[in-house]
């Protein structure tokens, strides 16, 4: 159980376009979802924390209006990357933690491997 | 700066060997959280500790939690090289929501 699904799993395209990646809770309700930044053997940073129903919360840094994210489900979250530019070129993970209150592990996605050319 | 700091960066043993990782963090936790990366993929969920909690099992996996020194280990016995991945510790921190802040990662090789 608990398994989340990351899609595309790849994009390549040009400088300028807009690319969406989108994140699903498949077999359990995620009122909380969590996009992941990490660059090659880098850590995780966050990026921000979307909730269900109601405005994403931003991490200190991360522009709002490039990274947009959207929960408009219980199973499902948004990132719409913004006119990307070479230097959005990153691997873009989501996850979900399941429900139980405090002390409930995440569930990651496979990820999103985005190139900007 | 991040809260966490794992040592070593890189490990490379033999299959067979125990490998053990070390993570350290610089303010009150909830719970800590151990989490494997194969390369190019998501993160896989190892073990939960919480901060009331010293030590926990799970098959070879061993986690010690040490809130007075501020630091974590987690030990894999008798390793294969399918255990070959980066592991991340991960805090919660005390009043931090559910945030994860994840620590730098080991990259761990281990080699027939």
């Amino acid at each position: 159980g608990a398994v989340v699904s990351q899609h595309p799993s790849w994009v390549i395209c040009k400088s300028g376009t807009s690319v969406k990646i989108e994140c699903r809770s498949l077999d359990f309700q995620a009122t909380t979802m969590f996009w992941y930044r990490q660059f090659p053997k880098q850590s995780l940073m966050l990026m921000a924390t979307s909730n269900e129903g109601s405005k994403a919360t931003y991490e200190q840094g991360v522009e709002k209006d490039k990274f947009l994210i959207n929960h408009a489900s219980l199973t499902l979250s948004t990132l719409t990357v913004t006119s990307a530019h070479p230097e959005d070129s990153s691997f873009y993970i989501c996850s979900a933690r399941t429900p139980g209150g405090w002390g409930q592990p995440q569930h990651f996605g496979d990820g999103t491997r985005l190139s900007i050319l | 700066s991040q809260q966490g700091e794992e040592d070593p960066q890189a490990l490379s043993i033999q299959e067979g060997e125990n490998a053990t990782m070390n993570c350290s963090y610089k303010t009150s936790i909830n719970n800590l959280q151990w989490y494997r990366q194969n390369s190019g993929r998501g993160l896989v969920h190892l073990i939960l500790i919480r901060s009331n909690e010293r030590e926990k099992h799970s098959g070879r996996l061993r986690v010690t939690l040490d809130t007075s020194k501020k630091s974590s280990s987690l030990l894999i016995t008798a390793s294969r090289a399918a255990d070959t991945a980066s592991y991340f510790c991960a805090t919660v921190l005390t009043g931090g929501g559910n945030k994860l802040t994840f620590g730098t990662g080991t990259q761990l090789k281990v080699e027939l």
